[in-house]
Parts: structure tokens; sequence; C-alpha cells
């Protein structure tokens, strides 16, 4: 298994703080991604990240910013979190590696409930 | 937007029985991943299929990708309450760029009862 530890585990918010959440791995995988998971809907890509620096957006990215600043982290922002963020988010990895037909290896995940 | 539809959404029977999930699309995949997920925890992967017409097993569980790369099954024989759980395909689609994006389906989510 990859070691991709997310933090906090839980988190309770109120509509339009700011709030950050921490993905750290420790394979050196070059690719990383946040997902959110919501009932009915399975895994939806927020932002990506393809190196350092490197970041782009996925198909739900409205009201989210990523950074990247070390191999090892990937940190997703809800730069003012709204009831329509309370959601599971999943932190995914996967290597650089040509055999690895996009594996990607997952964190234990966040619950982030906005109140 | 590459869309993957999953079915069914929820499955439920009792143990020994046999069942199948399907995972369809308009568009071609270079690699389609079923995944399976336990409450509280991420996806885990269980098979990786890459080649059109591919049946792969895993002891109980036979995964095939449609030959024309649409289009997946995942078909569990003689359930277990172990199986229980909410599984999940994913695809890469085939004209995309690289950086490894999945699609998702909405996944199933599976009761075995004793």
């Amino acid at each position: 298994d990859a070691g991709i530890t997310q933090s906090p585990r839980h988190k309770v918010t109120e509509t339009g703080t700011p709030v950050t959440l921490r993905c750290h791995q420790t394979e050196n995988h070059r690719y990383m991604y946040w997902y959110r998971q919501d009932p009915g809907h399975g895994l939806r890509l927020i932002h990506y990240s393809y190196g350092v620096k490197d970041t782009d957006k996925g198909e739900v990215s409205d009201g989210y910013s990523v950074s990247r600043s070390k191999t090892e982290d990937f940190l997703l922002t809800l730069e003012s979190a709204t009831s329509s963020q309370t959601s599971v988010y999943f932190c995914a990895t996967r290597d650089s590696g040509g055999s690895s037909y996009n594996e990607q290896f997952f964190g234990p995940g966040t619950r982030l409930t906005v109140l | 937007t590459q869309l993957l539809e999953q079915s069914p959404q929820f499955l439920s029977i009792q143990e020994g029985e046999n069942l199948t999930v399907y995972c369809n699309s308009s568009s071609v995949f270079s690699s389609l991943q079923w995944y399976r997920q336990e409450p509280g925890e991420g996806p885990v992967l269980l098979v990786t299929v890459v080649t059109g017409g591919e049946v792969k097993k895993l002891k109980r569980l036979t995964f095939q990708f449609g030959d024309a790369r649409k289009d997946s099954s995942l078909h569990i024989t003689a359930a277990q309450t172990g199986d229980t759980g909410l599984y999940l395909c994913a695809g890469a689609w085939a004209g995309g760029t690289s950086y490894g994006k999945l699609t998702f389906g909405q996944g199933t989510i599976l009761t075995v009862h004793p």
C-alpha cells in the first residue's frame, strides 16, 4: 500500500470559513488527486497535480484551490466553505511508471461538514 | 465529460447467490479499473483491464472488458458476506491527455445477507 495520510480525518466548520485539507504521501508518486464523494455520484475529481507546483482543475473545481510545494504534500483549500461542500474528500496518488495503467492509491478520507 | 454509467446502484442478495454489476459508456477507454471500498476507508483496486474482450478472474470475481472498450462487468459467484461493500468502476479515457485522470461510475452498494 502507498503510504497516504489525510488530515484532519473529520472536521465540522461554519459557512463562510476557509478550510484546508492536507494529503501527505511517502511513496514519491508524481501524480496526486483530490476527489469528493457524495451519494449517487461516485468519486468526482476536484483538482489534480502532475508535479511540484503543477496543478490543474478537475470536473468540480469551483470553490476549491490547491497547492503542491513539495512532492509529498497536496493541499486542498475551500476558500469560503458552503453547505454544498459537505462531503467526504479523498486524496489519491499515482506513480509515473509506464506499467501502472493509471492505478491510483487512495487515502482514508476526510469527512467535512459545513453548517 | 466522459460518463460511466454503473448499474445497479443498490444490490441486496443472500449469501450463495450470483450477481453482476455493469459499467457502460459511449466513450472508449484505454483501461478500466474496478475498486472496492469499505465504510470509512478509501477505495482499493481490485483489477485493471486494458484489452478489448479481456477477462480476468480474482477468486470468485470475474471481470470483463467489452470488445469495443466501452463497457465492463463484474460478476461475483456464490457471494459471501465478506463481499459486502461499495464497488466502483473507473475508466481512463482513450482520447484524453496523460496525467492518469480517471472517470468514476456512481458505484454499486452490495449487501450480502447471511
